[in-house]
């Protein structure tokens, strides 16, 4: 199981919850990304770790979404105050992100699925 | 302004037979990449192909081809001898340099393979 993983694989919460989404990535992959997947819709880019920092989080839609990885390695996405528009599949990608070249593949795990009642 | 575009929201093909998926992409910076991503039924999001925009030929993977034109801005995907199992989403997207690395995508194109 050497690809990138994400639990849970669904998720059904109330609206105003919180939920955490946790994805591992590919061992030794610096670059980690959070992108959102609405019904119908192409991945939206929410945010871009390198390493531990988090290099670009210009997609994440306001302050109730917040992204960790305080190891360079795990990320958990984080959602406050939950509402419906949040339901969609959360995926999660890394890349070996060496940087340069255009060519870095990301590798995307299975996403979660959010529902918010 | 929509980044990368394409105006198949479904196609249908027969196996054995070739299928050609569109993108447009709109970018004034000289240096990107562009690429291909299947995604299934299951949701994960499949790599199939990559473009640089200074590469000279098209990139070619297997069955998959890409058709770059790069003043007109597309970069159509091309799928020979289509297979049942081909039967899935086809996403388009673009990666800026000096965008950081994330990457920017269609919205979709769903082909069915048909026997």
């Amino acid at each position: 199981g050497a690809g990138v993983s994400q639990t849970p694989s669904n998720k059904v919460t109330e609206k105003g919850k919180y939920v955490e989404l946790r994805c591992d990535p590919i061992s030794g992959h610096t670059a980690l990304y959070w992108y959102r997947q609405s019904l119908g819709q192409g991945p939206e880019f929410l945010i871009y770790f390198q390493g531990t920092g988090a290099a670009d989080d210009s997609g994440l839609p306001n302050d109730r979404f917040f992204a960790v990885r305080p190891e360079g390695s795990v990320s958990t996405l984080k959602i406050q105050r939950t509402e419906r528009g949040d339901s969609a599949v959360y995926l999660c990608a890394s890349s070996s992100g060496t940087g340069g070249g255009f060519d870095n593949e990301q590798f995307f795990g299975p996403g979660t699925r959010l529902t918010v009642l | 302004a929509q980044k990368i575009t394409q105006t198949q929201p479904g196609m249908f093909v027969q196996e054995k037979e070739a299928v050609t998926l569109d993108c447009t992409y709109d970018t004034s910076d000289p240096s990107y990449g562009l690429f291909w991503y299947k995604q299934p039924s299951s949701g994960e999001m499949i790599f199939l192909i990559y473009q640089g925009s200074y590469d000279q030929q098209n990139a070619t993977e297997g069955r998959y081809s890409l058709n770059f034109q790069k003043a007109r801005k597309s970069a159509n995907l091309v799928i020979s001898a289509s297979q049942l199992g081909d039967s899935a989403m086809y996403f388009c997207a673009m990666r800026e340099e000096g965008n950081t690395d994330k990457l920017i995508f269609g919205t979709g194109t769903r082909l069915q393979v048909f026997p």
